[in-house]
């Protein structure tokens, strides 16, 4: 089983649609990190979580809503998206109380907005 | 805000020959450095992390550091064409702080 497992790997939605993202890590990290990727864009971090908490956010639009119920889990649903909200979603985790941390990614979640 | 810049590519290695990939971050505070490669089509995997000036190396990969000169470089070695793809580099500012990507070279190693 991989380090950082998301689902689904693909997504279609409606810009009416209500969908979630769901990440799972299994490597005893306790931070955990949404980022988006977009054609010709560097990786965008969107939100950060320590310890489920959220320290970050990164002046992102309403319509995404991050939930962190563990260190383990990490959600981001989805409503009234926009075409231009089409990219690659990548959730990331590390370890919070170390300087010298790495962070490793899931697989992303290819979503396209129609 | 901070940033981080890197040549888009492509840039062309021939196999066999060393690849070299330069980053520069714009944050002064920053304490790691990370460089990931990106498939076509698939997630950035971590090959290399330094977080102290001089070189690490590991394998064929070699990261070199430079905080006064806030650069950060990525050699390698014996260029293969499984090597091709995007090289991203990140900077993070300590802590759990998020990353700070640069936008990627693509590289190139021709047969």
């Amino acid at each position: 089983e991989t380090g950082v497992t998301q689902t689904p790997r693909h997504l279609v939605m409606g810009m009416t649609n209500k969908k979630s993202l769901k990440c799972e890590q299994h490597l005893g990290h306790n931070a955990m990190y949404w980022y988006k990727q977009s054609a010709k864009k560097p990786l965008e971090l969107m939100f950060v979580y320590n310890f489920k908490e959220q320290t970050e956010n990164n002046s992102v639009p309403s319509r995404f809503s991050p939930e962190c119920p563990n260190s383990s889990h990490l959600f981001l649903h989805l409503h009234t998206l926009q075409p231009e909200d089409s990219a690659l979603y990548l959730c990331a985790s590390s370890l919070w109380d170390s300087m010298n941390t790495e962070a490793f990614f899931g697989q992303g979640t290819r979503l396209t907005v129609v | 805000q901070k940033e981080v810049e890197q040549n888009s590519g492509p840039l062309s290695v021939p196999e066999g020959a060393i690849a070299s990939l330069n980053c520069t971050y714009s944050d002064r505070g920053s304490q790691s450095f990370f460089w990931y490669r990106q498939y076509s089509g698939k997630s950035p995997e971590l090959i290399m992390s330094i977080y102290s000036n001089g070189d690490k190396e590991d394998g064929r990969f070699t990261a070199q550091l430079n905080k006064a000169s806030q650069y950060v470089s990525l050699l390698i070695r014996d260029s293969q064409p499984s090597d091709s793809a995007t090289y991203l580099c990140a900077v993070r500012g300590g802590g759990a702080d998020g990353l700070t990507f640069g936008k990627g070279t693509h590289l190139i190693i021709q047969p």
